[in-house]
């Protein structure tokens, strides 16, 4: 089956740093979702990738669609106290598939 | 206010004591799922619902049981509890085929 995987799996930024994030799909991936989910809460819809490679940004946000569909990548730049949390990719292998695939997340630490 | 939610949002049982997990959501969305959420797994899909009374396995259905008699509901539900079943969960909803999943602010659960 498919399976979505993220790297790193935690990942400790110095305030003011940039880190980029990556998630990888055993098979082609229809569209891809990047969600947010702060400590103690529940996870949050960022934005959706469809396109092969699709760049979209949000704010000091950056998600990027590989070329092949298979791969993503959140790289934040400049990290704040506020970027705390943990990051998950969540992919569809076709349009009529309905089952969302989760990578496991990158939970982020930052350092003031 | 677009909402999902979950009850209770803490609940600690006993093994083998049948218990339900509520689930709601006020946007008519026709698709809903239950996830559970375990350290390093991320969210693993248990069940979801295409519509009323259309329901399917996700990844990790052992020990569960879904219904779905109305658009608004999909409860969650544990006929015999045991420990390995505890765990945070997530009700989620969305609209078919689109991407944006709205989530509930989680039940944890504890089966000792």
């Amino acid at each position: 089956g498919q399976q979505v995987m993220q790297i790193p799996q935690y990942q400790h930024v110095q305030e003011g740093e940039d880190f980029t994030t990556y998630c990888n799909s055993s098979t082609t991936l229809s569209n891809i979702q990047w969600y947010k989910q702060r400590p103690g809460g529940h996870p949050v819809f960022l934005i959706q990738l469809v396109k092969s490679g699709e760049v979209k940004k949000q704010k000091r946000l950056t998600f990027q669609f590989g070329e092949a569909k298979k791969n993503s990548s959140l790289h934040i730049t400049a990290t704040q106290t506020t970027d705390v949390g943990t990051y998950f990719c969540a992919g569809r292998a076709s349009r009529n598939d309905y089952k969302l695939s989760f990578g496991a997340g990158t939970t982020v630490t930052v350092r003031a | 206010e677009a909402q999902v939610t979950q009850n209770p949002r803490y609940l600690i049982t006993v093994t083998g004591k049948k218990l339900t997990v509520t689930c709601s959501q006020n946007m008519n969305h026709e698709y809903m799922s239950w996830y559970r959420q375990d350290p390093g797994l991320g969210l693993r899909q248990i069940y979801y619902s295409m519509n009323v009374e259309v329901t399917d396995k996700g990844d990790v259905p052992e020990g569960y049981k879904v219904s779905r008699k109305e658009k608004r509901n999909f409860p969650l539900i544990l006929e015999s509890p045991s420990p390995n079943q505890t765990s945070l969960y997530f009700c989620a909803s969305s609209f078919l085929g689109q991407g944006t999943a709205f989530f509930g602010q989680g039940t944890r659960l504890t089966v000792v």
